[in-house]
């Protein structure tokens, strides 16, 4: 059954470094998202990305963030100058044309030191 | 915008028995609700779902109830199985595409 990956699973990174995380979305899918969860809260929505560009995004989702499909499979999260505030669990999603279920990816923990 | 309350926080049954977690939502434009499961180390798996123009969905063991009047909706485990023991977490879309998640459920099944 198809699947959406992410790397790398554990990023530790000083604080003010930039880091880029990683995410292969389902093949045949036309929408990408990204959502974080801090530990011990909620899941939160921070993008949504279709046709090359940013369809919607939150007020987490600052200057700082960026996100890019650099080629057809990759979809990549960039955040340029990371704070301790980022340390979170960073979930990559996907759907298809009918943008109902969104399927997740195994997350990639980020912690800020 | 959209918040999403989910009840309990922690769900504790004995295998065989059911289970059910709630959760309310705020938004009535909010048309499309799923259900995820989350096991340790992995990302939440989506059980099922629900849009707004249906009250009620099974699938196997698990059933998803939905009362758009009250705003709020329902995940029924029936016959529980140790394999259940997970985070269960609720969502609500708001707008286009984003999910508003619960705070989750952590249910475990007692053998």
């Amino acid at each position: 059954e198809p699947e959406v990956t992410q790397t790398p699973s554990h990023q530790v990174t000083q604080m003010g470094q930039e880091v880029i995380l990683r995410c292969v979305p389902i093949s045949n899918h036309l929408y990408f998202y990204w959502y974080r969860q801090i530990l011990g809260q909620k899941v939160e929505f921070l993008v949504s990305f279709y046709n090359n560009e940013i369809s919607e995004k939150s007020e987490i989702f600052d200057d700082q963030f960026s996100v890019e499909r650099p080629d057809g499979s990759n979809f990549t999260l960039k955040i340029r100058s990371t704070k301790l505030e980022d340390s979170a669990m960073y979930f990559c999603a996907s759907s298809d044309n009918s943008i109902y279920e969104q399927y997740f990816g195994p997350g990639t923990r980020l912690t800020v030191t | 915008g959209e918040n999403v309350e989910q009840h309990p926080s922690t769900l504790s049954v004995q295998e065989g028995d059911s289970a059910v977690i709630k959760c309310t939502y705020s938004d009535s434009a909010s048309n499309y609700f799923p259900w995820y499961k989350q096991e340790l180390g992995k990302g939440p798996q989506l059980i099922i779902d629900i849009r707004s123009n249906v009250g009620e969905k099974k699938d196997q063991r698990i059933a998803v109830t939905l009362n758009k009047t009250a705003k709020h909706f329902s995940l029924h485990i029936t016959e529980t199985q140790p394999e259940d023991s997970a985070v269960y977490f609720c969502a609500a879309r708001q707008g286009a595409q984003k999910l508003v998640f619960g705070q989750g459920t952590r249910l475990t099944i007692n053998p």
